[in-house]
């Protein structure tokens, strides 16, 4: 009963090669995020959606990008991976992004640069 | 500077006892810290909240608490289980932002022992 789908679990890709990570939610929630986790850190917030309205974080590199083409899908997209990005990348989705409200997350995709 | 800082880093417990994890925040003003659990390869998934006027909150075997006056909030686990294994993240939500701004701790890796 995954409400927050991630696809690929795991995703291998070259130095430089455009990359997509996909994140599709059941819940019909507003609010949906991208967020990078890196080994032993805090998940860093890239951008979130509130509904169509991007916003993206002061620091997220321009090197990503993402895509809500309606309320269940979310696409991240790196135009050129470097070894940096070499991460867990976590989708998460909030009802309206209240204060109290809680983050569902996916499973997140492991991304690999070679 | 607002930050979420967790100890310790790292934990292992026999089977059946009982452990404290601490997270330690600035973030201010405050609205609200939750507990996540992070199993390995998985997203986090919420185990409590806790707003400014709650001291403790009970959710099983876990047990968080709250000084809002002191900045600080544990996780008591007890009775521990095997798939009590996982990083536990401590989140600290900012007030007055209509998205609220979340703050993550790194998080403490639990390893449980049989």
């Amino acid at each position: 009963d995954a409400m927050v789908i991630q696809n690929p679990r795991y995703q291998v890709t070259q130095f430089g090669k455009p990359v997509t990570l996909s994140c599709s939610q059941t819940l019909n929630h507003n609010v949906m995020y991208w967020y990078q986790q890196k080994s032993s850190q805090a998940p860093k917030l890239l951008f979130h959606y509130y509904d169509k309205d991007f916003n993206n974080e002061a620091d997220t590199p321009d090197n990503f990008q993402s895509r809500r083409p309606n309320t269940s899908f979310c696409f991240l997209d790196i135009r050129s991976p470097g070894l940096g990005d070499a991460a867990m990348y976590l989708c998460a989705t909030s009802i309206t992004g209240g204060r109290n409200e809680k983050l569902f997350f996916g499973s997140g995709t492991q991304l690999s640069v070679l | 500077k607002n930050q979420v800082e967790q100890s310790p880093q790292s934990l292992i417990i026999l089977e059946g006892k009982n452990c404290t994890l601490q997270c330690n925040y600035t973030v201010s003003p405050f609205s609200n810290l939750r507990w996540y659990k992070q199993d390995t390869g998985r997203g986090p998934v919420s185990l409590t909240i806790m707003t400014f006027s709650e001291n403790t909150k009970s959710n099983g075997r876990y047990t968080a608490t709250l000084d809002a006056d002191t900045k600080q909030s544990s996780l008591h686990i007890t009775a521990s289980q095997l798939s009590d294994s996982a990083s536990y993240i401590c989140v600290v939500t900012q007030r007055g932002s209509t998205l609220g701004r979340l703050y993550f701790g790194r998080g403490t890796q639990l390893t449980v022992w049989p």
